[in-house]
């Protein structure tokens, strides 16, 4: 079952503006993660957070949690071409660090 | 350099011809599981390994087998592929304590026809 989900389903930019995803999850969590997909390619790790943590930054990424609202959001600042790709977020929820369950993805087109 | 190494890339099987993907890792991770991924439904686990010799189902092991005998190999097969099975196919591994930070493979397209 899907513990992620992303909004919006799909985002087209201009390179330099922000881009901002959301995900909603539906049970506790452990921690958070959000990784990268080039089409069609294997996901890319980008930033954890865990559930004792608001916010965190790598780069041009930021990512909040609010365990009250049991959701996340990713920022890509100053977007460029190159951040083109899918978003999921994934939520380690079992307690027993076994398993990842992934949301469904955000499309991110970055145009020039 | 450190990589979780998939085989093959695309595979065009037929409906129960016996098949394995394989899948590689060289960076001593105790964990490796298999996922696919398919349009509208994600990402959804199908077996891990938390370590040697131990295996257990995720959220789709059915029509699925798997092993680990070595630390490295996590081999996915398919005794008996059926059309439902099409799908890619990613391989991932992570280090310490399970799912923290997994590391994928390229996929494997997957075609039963």
């Amino acid at each position: 079952s899907q513990q992620g989900e992303e909004d919006p389903q799909a985002l087209s930019i201009q390179e330099g503006e922000n881009a901002t995803m959301n995900c909603s999850y539906k049970t506790s969590i452990n921690n958070l993660q959000w990784y990268r997909q080039n089409s069609g390619r294997g996901l890319v790790h980008l930033i954890l957070i865990r559930s004792n943590e608001r916010e965190k930054h790598s780069g041009r990424l930021r990512v909040t949690l609010d365990t009250s609202k049991k959701s996340s959001s990713l920022l890509i600042t100053a977007s460029r071409a190159a951040d083109t790709a899918s978003y999921f977020c994934a939520t380690d929820n079992t307690g027993t660090a076994s398993k990842l369950t992934f949301g469904t993805g955000t499309r991110l087109q970055v145009t020039l | 350099e450190a990589q979780v190494t998939q085989n093959p890339r695309y595979l065009i099987t037929v409906t129960g011809k016996k098949l394995t993907v394989t899948c590689s890792q060289n960076m001593n991770h105790e964990y490796m599981s298999w996922y696919r991924q398919d349009p509208g439904l994600g990402l959804r686990q199908i077996y891990y390994s938390m370590n040697v010799e131990v295996t257990d189902k995720g959220d789709v092991p059915e029509g699925y087998k798997v092993s680990r005998k070595e630390k490295r190999n996590f081999p996915l097969i398919l005794e008996s592929p059926s059309p439902n099975q099409t799908s890619l196919y990613f391989c991932a591994s992570s280090s310490g304590q399970g799912v923290e930070k997994l590391f994928f493979g390229s996929g494997t397209q997957l075609s039963v026809l």
